[in-house]
């Protein structure tokens, strides 16, 4: 399985500032994710990054608010823009990885960042 | 849009009662995965069932996909304080290649 690192792992951050986080995968991988976990609740898709090409963002989710990059294969980031208390979540980035020939590919985790907005 | 719920959304236990929590989809899966995360920690994989009616046992953990591919079940026997977290079952977003998660199920283990 993939070994994931994100950073940071945790931030306070003042409203209406920006926070980059970083999440490095230590091997080449076609698709990473990022998702986001609000307080108590389950995850959300926020973008699939893809190298090579722009993000694809879920319903609910725009560029200019969590703008995502992918310079290769085992790297992304994703910005949280202009942040508010709202913001305040665990981000998740995911890898996918095939099991076996023919099944459906299963996401290998970060260890989050955990963010707090004030 | 695809919906997975899952009941209870709590759980508290005494360690050796055993424990299930159950997952239903809105839609039929191709195939369902389980995913545990522990308290502060992030989700880790557990297992995944393909095929209609697909029974997996991993020691004390047993579960179940239904006959209809909408449904799941994740049974804990004797439950011990390191089970304790939250259960996700999570299902592909039909033709989009991504995984939809279950609200979740948290499991408490008294000693």
């Amino acid at each position: 399985s993939a070994v994931i690192s994100q950073k940071p792992s945790r931030d306070i951050c003042q409203r209406g500032t920006s926070l980059t986080i970083q999440c490095q995968v230590d091997s080449q991988v076609t698709m990473m994710f990022w998702y986001r976990q609000q307080p108590g609740q389950s995850l959300t898709l926020i973008a699939t990054a893809n190298q090579g090409s722009e993000a694809t963002y879920e319903s609910g989710f725009v560029i200019d608010k969590f703008p995502i990059s992918r310079p290769n294969l085992t790297f992304s980031t994703l910005t949280v823009s202009n942040m508010s208390p709202e913001d305040s979540s665990i981000y998740l980035c995911s890898v996918e990885d095939l099991l076996v020939a023919g099944s459906q590919e299963t996401q290998y985790f970060g260890p989050g960042t955990r963010l707090l907005v004030l | 849009g695809q919906q997975v719920m899952q009941i209870p959304q709590y759980q508290h236990v005494q360690e050796g009662e055993d424990f299930t929590t159950y997952c239903n989809s809105s839609t039929t899966l191709s195939n369902i995965q389980w995913y545990k995360q522990r308290p502060g920690g992030h989700p880790v994989f557990l297992i995944q069932l393909v095929k209609s009616g697909e029974v997996k046992k991993q020691k004390r953990l047993t579960f179940q996909f239904g006959e209809a591919k909408k449904n799941s079940s994740l049974h804990i026997t004797a439950t011990q304080t390191t089970d304790v977290g939250t259960y996700f079952c999570a299902g592909p977003n039909t033709g989009f290649q991504k995984l939809v998660f279950g609200t979740g199920t948290r499991l408490l283990v008294s000693p």
